[in-house]
């Protein structure tokens, strides 16, 4: 079982080049997030899935998209980097089996080992 | 609106009890997790409160009162290894997202 991966590890862009980070997990879980996290900050949420074929914006989705075409995977694009985006990036998933009324928070979400990008 | 709120870092001493707090704001939510990471790694999951009142697993306890909008994460017997950066999360309702606070350092001396 290897968890969650994310590839690549480390990676330099330069403004306005675009990239797909990639995101698998082996658990079978319904429920997949991408985070990114700068220094001296928390968590921000840009995109998750609560299943495949569904996806939907986190706190910070401008500039970046997914899709979820199979539950494994979750592939984040940067459509043009910036140096903004300057991060690392966090894949995570979980069940999505705390359901209230038809949701399902991640409340016990498996991260991987994270992405950390660099835009010159 | 949605804002968690930590203190920045917190120092103690190995044996020691430390309680580090998590405020919010927000118009209401579910349940209260916490996350520990510690430098250059990922979150790992520590915590769920689903209710109010006290959760213990080993020496890590986390507490949740939604009337005092205040939850805290209690570490007991403090070692080294416990120096990381913890992190509150919480899923506001009618969303299906979880929301971090901004981190609490600790650090933990000799």
């Amino acid at each position: 079982n290897a968890g969650v991966t994310q590839t690549p590890k480390f990676q330099v862009l330069k403004t306005g080049q675009s990239m797909t980070l990639q995101c698998a997990q082996d658990m079978n879980h319904e429920y997949m997030s991408w985070y990114r996290q700068d220094p001296g900050m928390g968590l921000r949420l840009i995109h998750y899935s609560v299943g495949a074929g569904i996806t939907d914006q986190g706190e910070v989705p401008n500039g970046y998209n997914v899709s979820r075409s199979t539950t494994e995977d979750f592939p984040l694009r940067l459509l043009s980097a910036a140096p903004s985006q300057t991060s690392v990036y966090f894949c995570a998933s979980s069940y999505a089996d705390d359901l209230r009324g038809g949701l399902s928070t991640p409340y016990e979400q498996y991260f991987g080992p994270g992405t950390r990008l660099t835009v010159t | 609106g949605q804002s968690l709120e930590q203190p920045s870092e917190v120092t103690a001493v190995e044996g020691a009890i430390v309680q580090i707090n998590c405020t919010y704001q927000t118009s209401g939510f579910y349940g209260l997790s916490w996350y520990q990471q510690h430098d250059g790694g990922a979150p790992t999951f520590l915590s769920y409160n689903a209710l109010d009142g006290l959760e213990e697993t080993g020496r890590f306890s986390s507490f949740l009162s939604r009337s005092d909008s205040y939850g805290y994460l209690l570490l007991q017997e403090l070692q080294m290894k416990d120096s990381a950066s913890y992190f509150c999360a919480v899923g506001p309702y009618n969303t299906d997202k979880l929301i971090f606070g901004t981190g609490t350092r600790l650090q933990v001396f000799p």
